[in-house]
C-alpha cells in the first residue's frame, strides 16, 4: 500500500505555455502533499506544502503565481507551471502523507521530468 | 534552518560494505530518514530512525545515530550492483517536513 502516482512522467512543452502535473495517492487519503523540485546532482528543494481544501504554503523564493498548486481532494494535488520558460526545466517530485495522527512517513511519486523548449 | 550535509560520491566493490555518512545541524531533529533514488525515479524510503534510538537494523541495512555529534550513517552490508543509486539523508522535527541532503551517489563495481 501507500502508493503515490505522478502524471505525466515526462513532458516537453513550448516556452510560454502552461503545464499541469498531477499527484495522486492511490490507496490512502493524504491530508498533506508536498511539491519538490530537483536540479541535477542537487538535493530536493521543497517548493510548497498543500493541505486539502486550503491554500498552499509556499517556501521563500518560490513564486506562487508561477507555480499554482491545487489540493482539491484527499487524493489529488496538482502543480501547474504557468508560462513555462527553459529555466523551469527540472525534475518535479511530489510526496504525500497519510491522514493518520503521528504518521511521519511521506510517500513519494516517481517524479515528472519537465523540459521547456 | 536545518542544514544536512553528505558526501557526494562513494565507490565500493561488490560484496563489500558501504557506509554513507550524513551530518545535520538542528539538535531538535526528531526523525531521520534514508531514501534511495534510482535514475529517473522518485524517492523510496529505505529506513528511518527516531532520535531516541542509537541504532536500527533492517536486513542488510544498519542505521547508526550519534546525537551528540549530529551524525547519521547508513551501512549496507554485502553491497550489490542493484544498490547503485543516490542515497538521500533527510531529517525533520515536529512538522514532519524533511530537509534533504544533496545525496550520495553510490557506485558499485564488480
Amino acid at each position: 500500500g501507500a502508493v503515490v502516482s505522478q502524471h505525466p512522467s515526462w513532458v516537453i512543452c513550448k516556452s510560454g505555455t502552461s503545464v499541469k502535473i498531477e499527484c495522486r495517492s492511490l490507496d490512502f487519503q493524504a491530508t498533506t502533499m508536498f511539491w519538490y523540485r530537483q536540479f541535477p546532482k542537487q538535493s530536493l528543494m521543497l517548493m510548497a506544502t498543500s493541505n486539502e481544501g486550503s491554500k498552499a504554503t509556499y517556501e521563500q523564493g518560490v513564486e506562487k503565481d508561477k507555480f499554482l498548486i491545487n489540493h482539491a481532494s484527499l487524493t489529488l494535488s496538482t502543480l501547474t507551471v504557468t508560462s513555462a520558460h527553459p529555466e523551469d526545466s527540472s525534475f518535479y517530485i511530489c510526496s504525500a502523507r497519510r491522514q493518520q495522527v503521528g504518521d511521519t512517513e511521506a510517500f513519494f511519486g516517481q517524479g515528472t521530468r519537465l523540459t521547456v523548449v | 534552518g536545518e542544514d544536512v550535509e553528505q558526501s557526494l560520491f562513494l565507490s565500493v566493490r561488490e560484496g563489500d560494505s558501504s557506509v554513507i555518512n550524513c551530518t545535520y545541524t538542528d539538535s531538535s531533529s526528531t526523525y531521520l530518514y534514508w531514501y534511495k533514488q534510482e535514475p529517473g525515479a522518485g524517492l523510496q524510503l529505505l529506513t528511518y530512525i527516531f532520535s531516541n534510538m542509537d541504532m536500527k537494523q533492517d536486513q542488510r541495512l544498519t542505521v547508526l545515530l550519534n546525537k551528540k555529534d549530529k551524525h547519521l550513517s547508513l551501512r549496507i552490508a554485502d553491497t550489490q550492483t542493484g544498490d547503485s543509486a543516490i542515497y538521500f539523508c533527510a531529517v525533520s522535527g515536529g512538522s514532519y517536513i524533511p530537509t534533504f541532503g544533496r545525496g550520495t551517489s553510490l557506485i558499485v563495481h564488480p
